[in-house]
């Protein structure tokens, strides 16, 4: 994989259900990857920053895992709401040192359908 | 206050016409960076910097000058707005190793 790459582009899911997405990354030269949320008429707000192998992170009842050999990061979103509608987009930044460049994903747009 | 500002937030130009977007942080942050949104692409990296006085190319640099003579401020000038530059530009800043914070975005129409 050359480019970082999002799917699905865009997904429904009723408010209370539980959803996931994926991010693929190139798994050579990897040093992070990054979450970030966009609401609407809003910027990006980070979310997670994710580095080792394995690694899992949580924030409420949004959570991420990485997996930097096969190059893949899952975002799920536990017992969906209406305010967590927003484009979830993910990011790889190389590992050469001092290279602070993201690439980004084109994004997953998720509607909550209350 | 602290953060990340842009300026203006909304701006309509003719073609042909040199435009400059500001960008302002009060983080001391070591890195600027300058995307553009359009659809199907996502955010694409027009220019960073490191530091003050340095400067680096990103995936979509033509039509676009930036100068960083202060760490807090990192503007973007189109030399001669095309169409094509019509877009949403957001500007970000981030310390080294760290995450990227972003601005409110400036809405530009080129006519």
């Amino acid at each position: 994989i050359l480019n970082v790459e999002q799917s699905p582009q865009s997904l429904h899911v009723q408010e209370g259900d539980s959803t996931n997405f994926t991010c693929s990354f190139p798994s050579s030269n990897f040093y992070a990857l990054h979450w970030y949320r966009w609401e609407t008429a809003k910027s990006p707000e980070a979310l997670f920053v994710m580095t080792l192998n394995g690694d899992e992170k949580k924030k409420g009842r949004i959570s991420a895992t990485l997996n930097t050999k096969e190059g893949y990061s899952y975002l799920y979103i536990k017992g969906s709401q209406p305010e967590d509608s927003a484009t979830y987009l993910c990011a790889s930044r190389p590992s050469n040192f001092g290279n602070e460049k993201l690439t980004f994903g084109t994004g997953t747009r998720l509607t909550i359908i209350p | 206050d602290a953060g990340i500002t842009q300026s203006p937030r909304y701006k309509i130009t003719e073609t042909g016409r040199q435009v400059t977007l500001m960008c302002h942080q009060t983080w001391s942050h070591s890195y600027m960076f300058w995307y553009r949104q359009d659809l199907g692409h996502g955010l694409r990296l027009i220019y960073y910097s490191a530091a003050a006085d340095i400067t680096d190319k990103g995936e979509v640099p033509d039509g676009y000058v930036v100068s960083r003579s202060k760490t807090e401020n990192f503007p973007l000038t189109l030399e001669s707005a095309t169409r094509s530059q019509t877009s949403v530009y957001f500007c970000a800043s981030s310390p080294t190793r760290g995450e990227q914070y972003f601005g409110p975005g400036t809405r530009l129409t080129v006519t």
